[in-house]
């Protein structure tokens, strides 16, 4: 069936260092979300991305869809410990629209 | 406007208990999703409900179930209980017409605890 990965599973930096997560899937998907979840919280949108090699920004997060539509990347420059969390990214699965995540990769900073 | 409203927010039950978790979505959403969230399974998906239809459905056993109002508010039933259901269960709603309406708003969870 349609599966997406995450690599790695985990990732510990020291503060100011940069981060990255990579985010595969079995199928082309028509779009792919990010989401973070802090410790003891709840996942929360960071963003879509749609459109075949597209790239969004906000603040020191970088978000690249990849040109086959079948991959994505979250990077962070220069990470704080706010930054501390799981990210997770999502597609649509199939053609209906609910949401096949991946296992999400745990970020730790330290101070 | 309110968010995803989960109740209860904890939950300790005894095996072979079941067990009734609630959902409200946010208004003018249409589809509530479920997800069971492990720390050795990340986010499974459940099932997903749309206009009070089962639209998709994730591979957990027949003790789990769940059914959508016409107000679009959700419940999920887990009958029998067993210790690996402890979990923190999620449930998301969104908009659910289209495929790029898929944007997931994220309850706070309710965390059940089988003993």
């Amino acid at each position: 069936g349609q599966q997406v990965m995450q690599i790695p599973q985990y990732q510990h930096v020291q503060e100011g260092e940069d981060f990255t997560t990579y985010c595969n899937s079995s199928t082309t998907l028509s779009n792919i979300q990010w989401y973070k979840q802090r410790p003891g919280g709840h996942p929360v949108f960071l963003i879509q991305l749609v459109k075949s090699g597209e790239v969004k920004k906000q603040k020191r997060l970088t978000f690249q869809f990849g040109e086959a539509k079948k991959n994505s990347s979250l990077h962070i420059t220069a990470t704080q410990t706010t930054d501390v969390g799981t990210y997770f990214c999502a597609g649509p699965r199939g053609s209906q629209g609910n949401l096949i995540f991946g296992k999400g990769t745990k970020l730790s900073v330290k101070p | 406007k309110a968010g995803v409203t989960q109740t209860p927010r904890y939950l300790i039950k005894t095996r072979g208990q079941q067990v009734t978790l609630s959902c409200s979505p946010i208004s003018g959403h249409r589809s509530v999703s479920w997800y069971q969230q492990t720390p050795g399974q990340g986010l499974q998906f459940l099932f997903e409900y749309f206009s009070e239809t089962q639209r998709n459905k994730g591979n957990f056993p027949g003790r789990f179930s769940g059914r959508q109002f016409s107000n679009s508010r959700s419940e999920m039933n887990v009958s029998t209980l067993e210790l690996g259901d402890s979990a923190l269960y999620l449930c998301a709603s969104s908009l659910g017409f289209g495929i790029l309406d898929t944007e997931a708003f994220f309850g706070q969870g309710t965390r059940l605890t089988v003993v």
